[in-house]
Order: structure tokens, then C-alpha cells, then sequence
């Protein structure tokens, strides 16, 4: 059975910095293309970032240069370091697979707040 | 890249259709024919209801639907079960490589 399971969210001010970890069950990430999505408290869904199975990587303009997926092949996982917070940041995110253009398995969900 | 736009909420009575409508550009939906749907309960991570336009993934049942028709792409849920009640989101790939959601739906079944 697939199973995504994200960790790592809570408070952090302004400018500060936080990682993401997205386990993965039942495939393996290195064959896979991995995403993060997140969600603004009551607002749509966001793509924020994408690492594809060759190991190529791509950003939402509002993250770029702020934020850095990679995986760790040896534990299954995903993460998304993020770097210079701001509160426009504040939102669950969600590691979810890429299949084909869509996103066929998604996590629960992390909390991210970012405020003083 | 600009999210695409989808209407608040939509309502019906349980057993009736309803359509949610989904509309982006021709460098999204009118594009490539990389249209999903997902199905978003409060509290709870999205589901793929609708890939590829039309098709459905196994266990997602024959009552929802999905057309596209130049820049805009729709979902339809037939037969409306009070379970059907949660956030509806549309999705699709984008000529940069990137990924667009919709703001989201609220189907409320009366």
C-alpha cells in the first residue's frame, strides 16, 4: 500500500528556517517523481516544488531561490528545506507523487506557521 | 502563473447533477490535455478523483466525471450523495514545467 507521511512543520518567525520530511511506503522515491503542494489557511492548493527520478529539480516562482528539495534514497524520503521564511509561507503542505502530470497519492499534510 | 478559476461553492439535492467548472489558459487547460481533479475533505490531504480529463482512478466511482473544452475543463458529479460533500480542486501541467491548482470548490448537498 502507498503511504506518504510528511513531518517536521510547526512555528518559526520570520527568516528563519525549517525542513520537511515526506516518508514514503509501498514505492520507492528514487523511481519516482516527488512533489510538495501546500495550502494557505481556507485558500486553494499551491505547486511548490517537484524532484524528478533523474534527479532534476524544479520551484514555484514564489519559492525560488528560498527553497531545495532532494531525497534520501537510503531512508525513502523526500525534504524541502526551506530558508528566509516569510508569512506568506504560512500553510500545510503536502508531499504528494507525480504520475503522468497528476498527483496520484498525496500525505496528511504538515503545518508550517510562519509568525513572530 | 495564475491559479485557475473555479466558482466558490456549487449545491444540489441529493440525486441531482451538478458541474463545476474549472477555466484556465492556452498555456495550461487549453494546452495540454493534463487536466485532474481532487477531492479534499476539512482536515484531510486530496484525493485523485479525475485524471487526464476523463479517466478515473480505480475505486473512484462512475458518478464523477470530467470534460475539457478549449481553456476550460469540468467536473461533473451525477447522482449527488451527501458524502460527496467536501472541496473540489482542478488541476493542470503547464507549458513551464509547472503545476496549477484551482482555488477550490465547495459542494454542499442540500
Amino acid at each position: 500500500e502507498v503511504q506518504l507521511v510528511e513531518s517536521g512543520g510547526g512555528l518559526i518567525p520570520p527568516g528563519g528556517s525549517l525542513r520537511l520530511s515526506c516518508a514514503a511506503s509501498g514505492f520507492t522515491v528514487s523511481g519516482s517523481y516527488m512533489a510538495w503542494v501546500r495550502q494557505a489557511p481556507g485558500k486553494g492548493l499551491e505547486w511548490v516544488s517537484i524532484i524528478y527520478a533523474g534527479g532534476s529539480t524544479y520551484y514555484a516562482d514564489s519559492v525560488k531561490g528560498r527553497f531545495t528539495i532532494f531525497r534520501d534514497t537510503s531512508k525513502n524520503t523526500v525534504s524541502l528545506q526551506m530558508d528566509s521564511l516569510i508569512a506568506e509561507d504560512t500553510a500545510v503542505y503536502y508531499c504528494a507523487r507525480e504520475n503522468g502530470w497528476l498527483f496520484d497519492y498525496w500525505g496528511q499534510g504538515t503545518l508550517v506557521t510562519v509568525s513572530s | 502563473q495564475s491559479a485557475l478559476t473555479q466558482p466558490a461553492s456549487v449545491s444540489g439535492s441529493p440525486g441531482q447533477s451538478i458541474t463545476i467548472s474549472c477555466t484556465g489558459t492556452s498555456n495550461d487547460i487549453g494546452y495540454y490535455n493534463y487536466v485532474s481533479w481532487y477531492q479534499q475533505y476539512p482536515g484531510k490531504g486530496p484525493k485523485l478523483l479525475i485524471l487526464d480529463r476523463t479517466d478515473r482512478p480505480s475505486g473512484v466511482f462512475n458518478r464523477f466525471s470530467g470534460s475539457k473544452s478549449g481553456n476550460t475543463a469540468s467536473l461533473t458529479i451525477s447522482g449527488l450523495q451527501a458524502e460527496d460533500a467536501a472541496n473540489y480542486f482542478c488541476s493542470s501541467y503547464t507549458r513551464t514545467n509547472t503545476w496549477v491548482f484551482g482555488g477550490g470548490t465547495t459542494v454542499t448537498v442540500l
